[in-house]
């Protein structure tokens, strides 16, 4: 079954440090999602992405935070300068259709864990 | 403001009875609910979708209502099982300051199902 993938699975990185997480999406996809989970809390929407550009972002989502589409494959989220509240549990996301009226299923992948020290 | 409200964070049941957990929101009407389940570490999984003419959805041991009037929705599992043990999430398109919308999750139930 396709499914999405994402590395790395876990990434320390020292406070202030850049991080790039990588993510591929199910192959006929053309909605990405980056949603993030801080321990014991919610899964929290980040940003999506539709037709190369960002879609919906939530205030989370700050000038910190980017995302791109490199390659026909690729789909990734920096963190400029990382802060110690950045570590969180960060989820790629792909669907077939976008927030329409007929409902777009959204397939996450396993994650990648950063601890930001 | 919108909200997405899973009552009651842990569910503890035996082994072959019913699970019923429940998700609330407000000051929105949408168009149809979602439910997922995470395990520990894990990404959410899709399991149901109900749209808003629909008063029920069934499949295998799952089945979600959504009364749109109640603003409500009820996920059953039904002959539950210790592998049934995880934190089912429902979801729904909120919108956000943008005016767009973007699937928003609720807190999570945790369900514990003793052998």
């Amino acid at each position: 079954e396709p499914e999405v993938t994402q590395t790395p699975s876990h990434q320390v990185t020292q406070m202030g440090q850049e991080v790039i997480l990588r993510c591929v999406p199910i192959s006929n996809h053309l909605y990405f999602y980056w949603y993030r989970q801080i321990l014991g809390q919610k899964v929290e929407f980040l940003v999506s992405f539709y037709n190369n550009e960002i879609s919906e972002k939530s205030e989370i989502f700050d000038d910190q935070f980017s995302v791109e589409r490199p390659d026909g494959s690729n789909f990734t989220l920096k963190i400029r300068s990382t802060k110690l509240e950045d570590s969180a549990m960060y989820f790629c996301a792909s669907s077939d259709t976008g927030a329409t009226s007929s409902g777009n299923t959204i397939y996450f992948g396993e994650g990648s864990w950063l601890t930001v020290v | 403001s919108q909200k997405i409200e899973q009552n009651s964070e842990a569910l503890n049941i035996q082994e072959g009875k019913t699970a019923t957990l429940t998700c609330n929101y407000t000051n929105y009407s949408p168009a149809y609910l979602q439910w997922y389940r995470q395990d520990p570490g894990r990404g959410p999984v899709f399991l149901l979708l109900i749209r808003e003419n629909e008063k029920e959805k069934r499949k295998e041991r799952l089945k979600v209502t959504f009364d749109t009037t109640l603003k409500q929705s009820l996920f059953h599992i039904t002959a539950s099982q210790p592998a049934d043990s995880a934190t089912y999430l429902c979801a729904l398109d909120l919108f956000m300051d943008t005016g767009r919308r973007a699937l928003t999750f609720g807190s999570g139930t945790r369900l514990q199902v003793q052998p």
